[in-house]
């Protein structure tokens, strides 16, 4: 039974790029959340997709966007990327039962580095 | 608004010694509240979590916390650490009708052999 799997898994850019994360959830989950560590820190939200639809979002400007497919996978887009973006850049999957009762199973992660 | 705080940002243990992590939390609710312990360049793997019933949860890997909610903590522990066990613990909080996960800072756990 596959987990969480996340693509790449390691990628460099430029300031201003713009750059895709991929995330695929474990099987049966049908909810995908994305979460910014920044080095020595907790992770922080992003935003949760849920039937193809942004359902909540974190404090984090519109640069950030995503988007979920028919099949649960998910794409983060981070456009005019800065250096403070730097970042490990994880996703997690849940089966919805209930805003707030699922449990969020996370990937190994992508680590962005903005140069 | 709610808030979850590790005080401990670094702890050593040596091997075979009992652990305890601390974690206080701060919402005006009973949270649903959740362990997860990260190795280095890893990403997070879920330990255990407590949405209502008994105080106690067991987990993998041997951990147990207690929700105490008069002390809003829900602290985790083991009771014979092994050297895998080195790693960064993170305890979160989701609040009632949220979808995000909020998240302390971390400890850092090391073994001593």
């Amino acid at each position: 039974d596959a987990g969480v799997t996340q693509s790449p898994t390691h990628l460099i850019k430029t300031r201003g790029q713009q750059v895709t994360l991929r995330c695929s959830p474990k099987s049966g989950h049908d909810t995908v959340s994305w979460y910014q560590q920044a080095l020595g820190q907790g992770p922080q939200f992003i935003f949760q997709y849920y039937e193809e639809e942004e359902r909540q979002r974190g404090n984090f400007p519109d640069r950030f966007s995503g988007h979920q497919f028919p099949n649960y996978s998910s794409e983060l887009n981070v456009n005019a990327l800065l250096l403070g973006d730097s970042a490990l850049y994880l996703c997690a999957s849940s089966l919805f039962v209930g805003i707030s009762t699922d449990t969020q199973y996370f990937g190994p992660g992508t680590r962005l580095t903005v140069l | 608004a709610q808030s979850v705080t590790q005080p401990d940002i670094h702890i050593t243990v040596s091997e075979g010694a009992s652990l305890e992590l601390r974690c206080n939390y701060s919402y005006g609710a009973t949270p649903y509240l959740f362990w997860y312990v990260q190795s280095p360049g890893q990403g997070l793997q879920l330990l255990l979590k407590y949405f209502s019933g008994d105080t106690l949860v067991q987990g993998i890997k041997g951990f147990e916390a207690e929700f105490k909610r008069s002390q809003s903590s829900f602290n985790l522990r083991k009771p014979s650490v092994h050297w895998s066990d080195a790693a960064e613990y993170f305890c979160a909080l989701k609040g009632t009708g949220r979808r995000a996960l909020t998240f302390g800072s971390g400890t850092r756990l090391q073994v001593q052999p």
